[in-house]
């Protein structure tokens, strides 16, 4: 069974641009986490969705934004990038809402966002 | 609120040493407690759990036992290797919560 996928592996963006990044879970799954670990920190957890549906968000400004598909796969949008946005972003996924609490979550190998 | 304090890092061992990791956390009632390990380069992979008091999870000679009289939840392994070096995160859910609460994580050296 495939595990949590990210896309893309690497980004490079400027400045003020925009970057999108892409999850799939775990088949079957129905909740996607999306989490930012900056370098030499620890996880910071960003937005929550489940069944299409953004459930929490942490403390994080506007611009960072997302959506989750009728599959189930999730994006990640920040928009107006700024130099402190480079990162490793995180995904995982977790059964969901109809899910047991001790349901685990099942990370992916993160997308590595490099703002100039 | 609920969360988790994990000992600072870097942790240096030698191979073969004995490791512990300090985890202790706040919670109300029984949250479920994880240890994830993060190499390299790498995202997150689950390295045990326990849902439980007195539970003990066990993987890779990694081992951690719930303890709800201490609230905490230990990382030990009786023999590192090289290849263990990665920084480690003690995490909770609380009781009926969707959101992992995890800590700082702990980066562990081996050296041979």
């Amino acid at each position: 069974e495939a595990g949590v996928t990210q896309s893309p592996t690497h980004l490079i963006k400027t400045r003020g641009q925009q970057a999108t990044l892409r999850c799939s879970p775990i088949s079957g799954h129905t909740s996607v986490y999306w989490y930012q670990q900056a370098l030499g920190l620890g996880l910071q957890f960003l937005l929550w969705y489940d069944e299409g549906e953004e459930r929490n968000r942490g403390n994080f400004p506007p611009r960072f934004s997302g959506r989750q598909f009728p599959n189930y796969s999730s994006e990640l949008n920040v928009n107006a990038l700024e130099l402190e946005d480079s990162a490793l972003y995180l995904c995982a996924s977790r059964a969901g809402l109809g899910g047991s609490s001790t349901d685990t979550q099942y990370f992916g190998p993160g997308t590595r966002l490099t703002v100039l | 609120g609920d969360s988790v304090t994990q000992m600072e890092g870097p942790v240096t061992l030698s191979e073969e040493a004995f490791l512990t990791i300090n985890c202790t956390y706040t919670a109300t009632g029984y949250p479920s407690l994880f240890w994830y390990v993060q190499y390299p380069g790498e995202g997150l992979q689950l390295l045990l759990k326990a849902t439980k008091a007195d539970d003990k999870g066990s993987n890779k000679g990694f081992e951690a036992t719930y303890r709800k009289e201490t609230t905490s939840f230990h990382l030990e392994k009786g023999s590192v290797q090289v290849s263990d070096s990665a920084v480690y995160f003690c995490a909770l859910r609380p009781t009926g919560g969707f959101k992992t609460i995890f800590g700082a994580g702990t980066r562990l050296f081996v050296k041979a």
